[in-house]
């Protein structure tokens, strides 16, 4: 079974940094099916990148999503206040099996 | 605008059969394009899918969960539903129904209603 490991667990940034959330896969993804969503405190979640790289309609562009292997990123190149939130890998396609990450959360230090 | 809104029983007795519906607007559940799926959330399990149906017929369950899961389409009312059967505390959460995509878009979601808690205690 596909586990996806989310690192760091929390992540305590200011507003204007950079925030790097890392999801690792145990085993190797169908042409890089991995989707990253965000999610407000009293809110569902939202679809952010798909395809390991493509922006969702509305993402902002200091969102973007990167591949490497089993190692996928997401980066906010510069926190908004709105950014403040969790974030959820999640493996999608034709597999016959779909999880998701356990969540980083981004939190304003 | 795509509008997905749970309804059903807060509470369920633990061995009971929880049960939730999900009225689409702004789409069809007879829509080709997507399927219609219940997602939870929990504590302690964190994002889980559950099960998924198609207008074609065509069904999809989590393995942990397919024997007592069952998911169906109401046309007449554009609606889907959720029943699982024999719940326990575990089984507690917030439940989301959702839209997601099929084929190489299978369970990518790009829709989730606003979720529904479910409390299971005698």
């Amino acid at each position: 079974e596909l586990v996806l490991t989310q690192s760091p667990g929390t992540l305590s940034l200011s507003p204007g940094e950079r925030a790097t959330l890392f999801c690792r896969a145990s085993q190797s993804l169908s042409s890089g099916y991995l989707a990253w969503y965000q999610q407000k405190p009293g809110q569902a979640p939202r679809l952010l990148i798909y395809g390991a790289a493509s922006r969702a309609t509305g993402t902002p562009d200091r969102f973007s999503g990167s591949e490497s292997g089993t190692d996928f990123t997401l980066t906010i190149s510069s926190l908004e206040p709105e950014d403040f939130a969790v974030y959820y890998c999640q493996q999608y396609g034709s597999s016959p099996t779909w999880t998701f990450g356990q969540g980083t959360k981004v939190e304003m230090k | 605008q795509l509008q997905l809104q749970e309804s059903g029983p807060g509470l369920v007795r633990p061995s009971e059969t929880l049960s939730l519906t999900c009225t689409v607007s702004g789409d069809s559940v007879t829509s080709t394009a997507f399927y219609w799926g219940w997602i939870r959330q929990s504590p302690g399990k964190g994002l889980e899918w559950i099960g998924s149906i198609h207008h074609s017929g065509s069904t999809i369950s989590s393995l942990p969960l397919k024997s007592r899961v069952t998911i169906s389409v109401d046309t007449s009312k554009n609606q889907f539903s959720l029943r699982l059967s024999s719940v326990t505390a575990a089984d507690a959460g917030l439940y989301y129904c959702v839209r997601h995509g099929h084929g190489s878009f299978l369970l990518l979601i790009t829709d989730w209603g606003q979720g529904t808690l479910v409390t299971v205690s005698s």
